[in-house]
């Protein structure tokens, strides 16, 4: 079955600067890879997600790019500011196939 | 606000009690998806409901069950209760029965003592 692994899995940088959460899947089936943000106390919420065909997509501060051969996938947050601080999840699968979920990147951003 | 309702928020009950969590998907969305998040697991996903049908079934213990009635909430199930099932649960719905798209609810944080 797929495998997803999440790296790092802790995060601190200055408020201002750029982060990035990369994550690699064993199953070459899967074509849907979504980014979660998920702050305390709240359930994760969608905040970017790419399909197969694409190798890159971007949404104001925030971009997903994919590397199908590689079978790797990152987020980019860039001017990170103190409310981006949460914990991030990245997932795969996709269709038929369940999602599976990185085990969480716990990012911090300092004022 | 993702437009997906659990309820309770909390639960708190004993070793070997049942429990009934219960979701409402976003209104239009067909596909109920539950998962379990625990420390050590990370986000775990459990079962899936598309149009009242059992679609997929990932690492759900026999102790649990789910359903999807036809108004298309969702209520999941977990009986004899263990220490090891207190968890956050949450719930999740899509448009469509394809795995894309889920928006999650705020979740029920079970607390098994």
């Amino acid at each position: 079955g797929e495998n997803v692994e999440q790296h790092p899995s802790t995060l601190s940088v200055q408020e201002g600067d750029s982060a990035v959460i990369k994550c690699t899947y064993s199953d070459s089936a899967s074509n849907y890879f979504p980014w979660y943000k998920q702050e305390l106390g709240k359930g994760p919420q969608l905040i970017i997600d790419i399909r197969s065909n694409v190798g890159e997509k971007k949404d104001q501060r925030i971009a997903v790019t994919l590397n199908k051969t590689a079978k790797h996938f990152s987020l980019h947050i860039t001017e990170t500011q103190p409310e981006d601080s949460a914990v991030y999840f990245c997932a795969a699968g996709g269709g038929f196939q369940k999602l599976v979920f990185g085990t969480g990147t716990r990012l911090l951003v300092s004022p | 606000d993702s437009g997906v309702t659990q309820t309770p928020k909390h639960l708190i009950t004993a070793t070997g009690q049942r429990v009934t969590l219960r979701c409402s998907p976003r209104s239009g969305d067909l596909s109920v998806y539950w998962y379990q998040q625990s420390l050590d697991q990370g986000l775990q996903f459990l079962i899936q409901y598309y149009n009242g049908e059992e679609r997929a079934k990932g690492n759900i213990l026999e102790r649990f069950s789910a359903q999807q009635f036809p108004d298309l909430h969702s209520e999941l199930n977990l009986s004899s209760l263990e220490l090891g099932d207190s968890a956050l649960y949450f719930c999740a719905s899509s448009l469509s029965g394809a795995s894309y798209e889920q928006y999650f609810g705020p979740g029920t944080r079970l607390t098994v003592t």
